[in-house]
């Protein structure tokens, strides 16, 4: 059972670039989200999706795109990278209802120069 | 707007010690809240939650937490801690209205070290 899958593990890019980050999840869960990750800040929501064809911002949504054509992918994009985007990136997932227990991806650090 | 406060960054601790990680939340209404641990290189997994009835909530790995609605907090601790419980700890919280109920707001997060 692979869980949430992220890719690439590493990235290093140069400001202005652009990049997809990968999430995939086989649990057939409906909501997704994207979380990055900064040292003495904690996790801060990016953007979610509760369901295929519906997403919605979070806390910090400026500088990324996302889309939700499946139930199982969920993919962040970085439509012209800044170095304040160098942070480590956090998909998760979770069933449907009110629990809010969410299943991490394995994270995927980005570098931008 | 709804904040999650860890005023402990880095505890550092000898095995056997015991341990409390405060958590202070800033939302009055109705929450459900969570401490997930981050092992080194490794992702975040769920320690404990809490959602509703009794306040004293056990979790893995001898890990328990007590939600005490007065005081905002939901601090988490461990009688006995050990070599292998070095992680960084992360307070969340959500609220329970439309919506919003798996949004989680995190803390800063507390770097737990354990000295052998």
């Amino acid at each position: 059972n692979a869980g949430v899958t992220q890719t690439p593990k590493f990235q290093v890019l140069k400001t202005g670039q652009s990049m997809t980050l990968q999430c995939a999840q086989d649990m057939n869960h409906e909501y997704m989200s994207w979380y990055r990750q900064d040292p003495g800040m904690g996790l801060r929501l990016i953007h979610y999706s509760v369901g295929a064809g519906i997403t919605d911002q979070g806390e910090v949504p400026n500088g990324y795109n996302v889309s939700r054509s499946t139930t199982e992918d969920f993919p962040l994009r970085l439509l012209s990278a800044a170095p304040s985007q160098t942070s480590v990136y956090f998909c998760a997932s979770s069933k449907a209802g009110t629990t809010g227990e969410l299943f991490f991806g394995e994270g995927s650090r980005l570098t931008v120069l | 707007a709804q904040s999650v406060s860890q005023h402990n960054h880095h505890v550092i601790l000898s095995e056997a010690a015991s341990l409390e990680l405060g958590c202070n939340y800033s939302y009055g209404g109705t929450v459900n809240l969570f401490w997930y641990v981050q092992y080194p290189g490794q992702h975040l997994q769920l320690l404990l939650k809490y959602f509703s009835g009794d306040p004293l909530v056990k979790g893995i790995k001898g890990f328990e937490a007590e939600f005490i609605k007065s005081k905002f907090s939901f601090n988490l601790r461990k009688p006995s801690v050990q070599w292998s419980d070095t992680a960084e700890y992360f307070c969340a919280v959500t609220r329970i209205s439309s919506g919003s109920a798996r949004q989680l707001t995190f803390g800063s997060g507390t770097q737990l070290t354990v000295l052998p």
